[in-house]
């Protein structure tokens, strides 16, 4: 079974410039989630959608990011204008729902964009 | 909110011993508590996770975590490190309810020498 993917690995811009980030979850999986670590710091939550809906946005920082999901497959996260601050490893995760009897699902994560704004 | 502490950003341990990474957790109900593993150049993997039950949970490559609930921590351990075990280590909690978003603590390098 594939994993979570991510593109590109890695990308550079700068400031003023618009990125667009992919993930592609594990097939079947109708959670997926948007997390970002800047350097040296905490992975924090961005938002998780339920197929194609945002069940959860309170973690994205600002309206310059715009996160979508058409048709509940692969995902994009659009960040513009992109600014200093935004650099960091912005990590995509997905996971099923919990089966009957189980209390929580298991988000499983994508190897990460490494996002440098110069 | 729920929140973790990982108080250590560097743990050194000789290849043979035992290893312990540290954990501690915040949340306002019960946890559920995750313990990922990132290896160079690669994403988070999954490696334990407790939501109920039994205190000592057993993972993947070896690993295992203990969950004490009067002192809310979640430590991790393997009794016999392996050079291959350097890596960075994320503790995670999420409350039982509510959203299930992950609140992550900055992270464990761990090196294991030879």
């Amino acid at each position: 079974e594939a994993g979570v993917t991510q593109f590109p690995s890695h990308s550079v811009i700068e400031k003023g410039q618009t990125v667009t980030l992919r993930c592609d979850p594990i097939s079947g999986h109708d959670n997926l989630y948007w997390y970002r670590r800047v350097m040296g710091k905490e992975i924090k939550f961005l938002l998780h959608f339920v197929k194609e809906s945002k069940q959860d946005e309170s973690g994205m920082p600002n309206n310059r990011f715009l996160a979508e999901r058409t048709g509940g497959t692969y995902s994009t996260l659009k960040v513009q204008p992109a600014e200093l601050e935004d650099s960091g490893v912005y990590f995509c995760a997905s996971s099923q729902r919990p089966r009957l009897g189980e209390s929580t699902d298991t988000q499983y994560f994508g190897p990460g964009t490494r996002l440098t704004v110069l | 909110a729920q929140s973790v502490a990982q108080p250590e950003d560097q743990v050194n341990v000789a290849e043979g011993n035992p290893l312990t990474v540290k954990c501690t957790y915040s949340v306002s109900g019960n946890p559920y508590l995750f313990w990922y593993v990132q290896y160079p150049n690669r994403g988070l993997q999954f490696l334990l996770k407790y939501i109920t039950g039994d205190n000592l949970v057993k993972g993947s490559y070896g690993f295992e975590a203990e969950f004490n609930k009067s002192q809310t921590s979640f430590h991790l351990k393997k009794p016999s490190a392996l050079v291959s075990d350097s890596a960075l280590y994320f503790c995670a909690v999420r409350e039982s309810y509510g959203n299930n978003r992950l609140a992550f603590g900055k992270g464990n390098q761990v090196v294991v020498i030879p």
